[in-house]
């Protein structure tokens, strides 16, 4: 069973770029999340999914962030303009429930504005 | 949002021995509480999912406890190998929130 899938693993780009991070979540699970991981604050909740649908976007920091899930295997999160402050690994998740079974993570896209 | 704290914030340990260290948390409304191991330059992974209280769950040399009531878990690893190097994370969930992560415990195991 394939794992979540996340691209790019890198991405560098200038400020002001918009930015599309990708994510393919492990077939039959309904939720989906995408987190952010930095020094400061460890790893923080932007989004999440279920069945396709946002519940609660509480954590997306500014109206420069945005995400959709168009179908159940496929997400985007997008900034748009970029700054550098949005530098961080941006990690994607999914879980068949919404608390009691564990998220699988994937491997992160190390993203750098310069 | 609740608050999970994690304790000692980074342990380094010989290899051999055995180690644990404590997550914490508010006893009120609980829900699940999860265990995920991230090793540097990857991503977290599930350990366990626990619900009840006094639940233990076991893993090979890794085992954890639940005590909901006064709000914490241990996570143990008896004889310490330097694979065991990495950052342990604990998480639950609050509110509408479906997992708050604390901050982890970053072990280092000595050869």
């Amino acid at each position: 069973d394939a794992g979540v899938i996340q691209s790019p693993r890198h991405e560098v780009t200038e400020m002001g770029q918009e930015v599309t991070l990708r994510c393919k979540p492990i077939s039959g699970h309904d939720y989906l999340f995408w987190y952010r991981q930095t020094m400061m604050r460890g790893l923080e909740l932007l989004i999440y999914f279920n069945n396709n649908v946002p519940i609660d976007d509480s954590g997306m920091p500014e109206d420069r962030f945005s995400a959709k899930m168009p179908n159940a295997s496929f997400s985007t999160l997008k900034i748009q303009p970029s700054e550098p402050r949005d530098s961080a690994v941006y990690f994607c998740a999914s879980s068949r429930q919404y608390s009691n079974q564990p998220q699988h993570f994937g491997d992160g896209t190390r993203l750098s504005i310069l | 949002i609740l608050n999970v704290e994690q304790s000692p914030q980074s342990l380094h340990v010989q290899e051999g021995d055995s180690t644990n260290f404590t997550c914490s948390f508010p006893s009120s409304n609980f829900y699940a509480l999860h265990w995920y191991r991230w090793e540097t330059a990857k991503s977290p992974e599930a350990l366990f999912v626990m619900t009840l209280n006094g639940d233990e769950k076991k893993k090979g040399r890794i085992s954890a406890t639940l005590n909901t009531k006064e709000g914490y878990s241990y996570l143990y690893i008896k004889g310490s190998q330097p694979e065991d190097s990495a950052t342990y994370l604990c998480a639950s969930p609050s509110g509408n929130t479906p997992l708050v992560f604390g901050k982890g415990t970053r072990l280092s195991v000595i050869a």
